[in-house]
């Protein structure tokens, strides 16, 4: 199993940006799937998660009605998509994987590789 | 929803034993057993290393265990070892969300 995350992404104050994350090697549809950023030299910031099967979503209080968490089930991937960039979204960008068949928890046992968002005028 | 508080920093001796504590509140550590905690090296991906308060994945050392008391959860490591020289992290479910603490830099002197 494992989760592939696309490249890294230099944008402008006040754009989008969109991360994708392919999954492969098991059931998709089965586990949620959560979001987290590291911005440089500080901790892991939980930012929501959805779950595939039902395209259910739940977002962080601080990325609420900024980031949007989707899915293609026809490839297996997910997408995460932030808008009105600032520069302190200046961050690694993970998708990673619960750990639980169907039931939403806090392990999360599969990570992406990270995708670098560097925020800059 | 406020993260969770770990100590910033702690630090052992190699084949010491070292705790980390990670405190939150009844909404959430104290709520649930539903406490998990990652280790991450430098420039590397968070690795899972305690999932539902003190269960193992595969492939980790049975040097790593975690418990639970109130609302505070721990991780223990024994037997130091230079590898384990990391940022640790750990995180809770809540009926809304994931929260982490905020990391904790573990030292081997």
């Amino acid at each position: 199993a494992q989760l592939v995350q696309s490249g890294a992404e230099v944008k402008k104050p006040g754009a989008s940006v969109k991360v994708s994350c392919k999954a492969s090697g098991y059931a998709f549809t089965g586990y949620h799937m959560h979001w987290v950023r590291q911005a440089p030299g500080q901790g892991l910031e939980w930012m929501g998660c959805f779950y595939p099967s039902s395209g259910d979503t739940i977002y962080a209080q601080n990325f609420q009605g900024r980031a949007t968490l989707t899915r293609d089930m026809s490839i297996n991937t997910a997408y995460m998509e932030l808008s009105g960039l600032k520069f302190d979204d200046t961050a690694v960008y993970y998708c990673a994987r619960d750990s639980q068949w169907l039931v939403r928890g806090s392990a999360f046992d599969l990570w992406g590789q990270g995708t670098v968002v560097t925020v800059s005028s | 929803q406020s993260a969770l508080t770990q100590p910033a920093s702690v630090s052992g001796s190699p084949g010491q034993s070292i705790t980390i504590s990670c405190t939150g509140t009844s909404s959430d550590v104290g709520g649930y057993n539903s406490v998990s905690w990652f280790q991450q090296h430098p420039g590397k991906v968070p690795k899972l290393i305690i999932y539902e308060v003190s269960n193992r994945p595969s492939g980790v050392s049975s040097r790593f265990s975690g418990s639970k008391s109130g609302n505070t959860a721990s991780l223990t490591i024994s037997g130091l070892q230079a590898e384990d020289e990391a940022d640790y992290y750990c995180s809770s479910y809540t009926s809304r969300s994931t929260i982490f603490g905020g990391g904790t830099k573990l030292t081997v002197l």
